[in-house]
């Protein structure tokens, strides 16, 4: 069956870091992009960026560019997005979403979706 | 970078009405790289349809997009009560790849 399982609720202070991770399963993972979308409470979507794991050719939203990196781990079929120093600002559910096929490039709809890991960044 | 707008805010509708959900872009979406997403509350986000009117597997053909350049139209035939929920449009013709600020469709 093919599925992105994420991993679990996260609660840190301002200035932490934090890395969170998406588990593909149920197809080859190095042939289809990655992407990760921010929800903030009671928000809409936002993508964040996307990975081919590939070839680690990996995007950024302007938005999102240097404030966090996104990165895959091929012998475990995991793709994660991490930050250096979060900001309260941060707090948001974010999901981690399949691409399409590699050899249609980076242009991607999003299926299937994880379940989502909830960021909450308070002191 | 591509803005999506959507109209209505919220669709107040009874089962069994047709929906007529917009979504217009700020510049022409390349090769009508336009996805239309479905969200419930305490949900992932479902696709629904991709390349403008593709409906993804397992889509009711209730669900119908159409459009191309930038405007773009989700069609919900006949409500069913499963169908009221947050839609979302999204354009992946150019990067970064946006989200359209949802439209809700709800009971009346």
């Amino acid at each position: 069956e093919l599925q992105l399982v994420q991993s679990g609720a996260e609660v840190r202070k301002p200035g932490e870091s934090l890395k969170i991770s998406c588990k593909a399963s149920g197809y080859t993972f190095t042939n289809y992009w990655i992407a990760w979308v921010r929800q903030m409470p009671g928000k809409g979507l936002e993508w964040v960026g996307i990975i081919s794991p590939r070839d680690s050719d990996t995007r950024y939203s302007p938005s999102f560019q240097g404030q966090v990196t996104i990165s895959a781990d091929n012998s475990i079929t995991t793709t994660y997005l991490q930050w250096s120093s979060l900001q309260a600002s941060d707090t948001a559910m974010y999901f981690c979403a399949r691409g399409r096929y590699y050899t249609y490039g980076v242009y991607s709809w999003f299926d299937p979706w994880g379940q989502g890991t909830l960021v909450i960044v308070s002191s | 970078e591509i803005v999506l707008t959507q109209s209505p805010d919220t669709l107040s509708l009874f089962p069994g009405e047709r929906a007529t959900l917009s979504c217009r872009a700020s510049q022409t979406v390349s090769k009508s790289y336009l996805a239309w997403y479905q969200q419930k509350p305490g949900q992932t986000p479902r696709l629904l349809i991709s390349a403008a009117s593709t409906r993804a597997a397992g889509t009711p053909d209730r669900f119908t997009g159409s459009g191309s350049g930038t405007d773009f139209t989700l069609t919900i035939s006949r409500l069913e009560s499963e169908d009221f929920a947050v839609y979302y449009c999204q354009q992946y013709g150019s990067s970064p790849f946006t989200f359209g600020p949802g439209t809700t469709v709800d009971i009346k």
